[in-house]
C-alpha cells in the first residue's frame, strides 16, 4: 500500500484553467503539507494542515486553495493557472515526536505531481 | 539567515569511493531533527537518515552515515562505497521542536554524479 499517494502524477493544462491535485495518506499522521519544487529544485512549503485545521499558510497566491476533508486527505485546488505555476508539487505527511525530546518524525512524501501550464 | 545551507551545488565521485555532502544549519531550539533525503531523476523524495539533536552517536543507515558536529552546527552526509544508483539530488533538512506543526526547512540540494 502506498503511504502517501497523490494524483495525478502528471498534469498538463492551459493557462487560465482550474485544476486540482489530490493527496491521501494511510499512515495515521496528523499533519499534512504541500510543497512546491521549482525548476531549480528548491523546495518551498505552501500549506500545512493539522487535523483538518490550517496551520501554515506561506505567501501563496489566493488562487491556491487547500482543502482537507479529513486528516487523511489534503487536496490542492488551483484557479486561473499561470505559466509560473509550472512546477512539481509534493504532498507530505508527518507526526510529532513521542517523548518531547525527539523531533525525529520526518516527512513521508508523495511521489509528486508535475504540473505544466502551457 | 538561512536555516539550512548546502554549499555544494554539484559533486562528482568515482564509483566505490566515499563522498561527503556538506550541510550546515541554524537554530536556537535545543530540540531539532536533521534529515537527509535523496531525489533521483524519477522525482520521488526518499528518506535516507535522521539525526536527533540529543543523540550522542552519529546516525548510520547502511552505507549512509551522518557526521554530526553539534558545536559547528553541521550535519554532513557520508556515502561509503558509492554506486551508480547513488547519482541523484540530495537534500538536507531540519525540523525544529517536536510538534508536527513545525515545518521542515530544506537546503538547496547537492547534485551527486557517480562516475563509473
Amino acid at each position: 500500500d502506498t503511504a502517501v499517494s497523490q494524483t495525478p502524477k502528471y498534469l498538463v493544462t492551459q493557462m487560465g484553467n482550474d485544476k486540482s491535485i489530490k493527496c491521501e495518506q494511510n499512515l495515521g499522521h496528523d499533519t499534512m503539507y504541500w510543497y512546491k519544487q521549482d525548476s531549480k529544485k528548491f523546495l518551498k512549503i505552501m500549506f500545512s494542515y493539522n487535523n483538518k485545521e490550517l496551520i501554515i499558510n506561506e505567501t501563496v497566491p489566493n488562487r491556491f486553495s487547500p482543502k482537507s476533508p479529513d486528516k487523511a486527505h489534503l487536496n490542492l485546488h488551483i484557479n486561473s493557472l499561470e505559466l509560473g505555476d509550472s512546477a512539481v508539487y509534493f504532498c507530505a505527511s508527518s507526526r510529532a515526536g513521542l517523548d518531547g525530546k525527539r523531533a525525529n518524525y520526518g516527512y513521508t512524501f508523495g511521489s509528486g505531481t508535475r504540473l505544466t501550464v502551457v | 539567515a538561512q536555516k539550512i545551507t548546502q554549499t555544494q551545488p554539484g559533486m562528482f565521485v568515482q564509483e566505490k569511493e566515499a563522498v561527503t555532502l556538506d550541510c550546515t544549519y541554524d537554530t536556537s531550539d535545543p530540540s531539532y531533527g536533521l534529515f537527509w533525503y535523496k531525489q533521483p531523476s524519477s522525482g520521488e523524495m526518499i528518506f535516507l537518515i535522521y539525526q536527533g539533536s540529543y543523540d550522542q552517536q552519529n546516525a548510520t543507515e547502511g552505507r549512509y552515515s551522518l557526521n554530526f558536529q553539534k558545536a559547528r552546527k553541521s550535519a554532513n552526509l557520508v556515502i561509503s562505497a558509492s554506486q551508480l544508483g547513488d547519482s541523484a539530488m540530495y537534500f538536507c533538512a531540519m525540523r525544529e521542536g517536536v510538534s508536527s506543526f513545525n515545518k521542515f526547512y530544506f537546503g538547496s540540494g547537492t547534485k551527486l554524479n557517480v562516475k563509473p
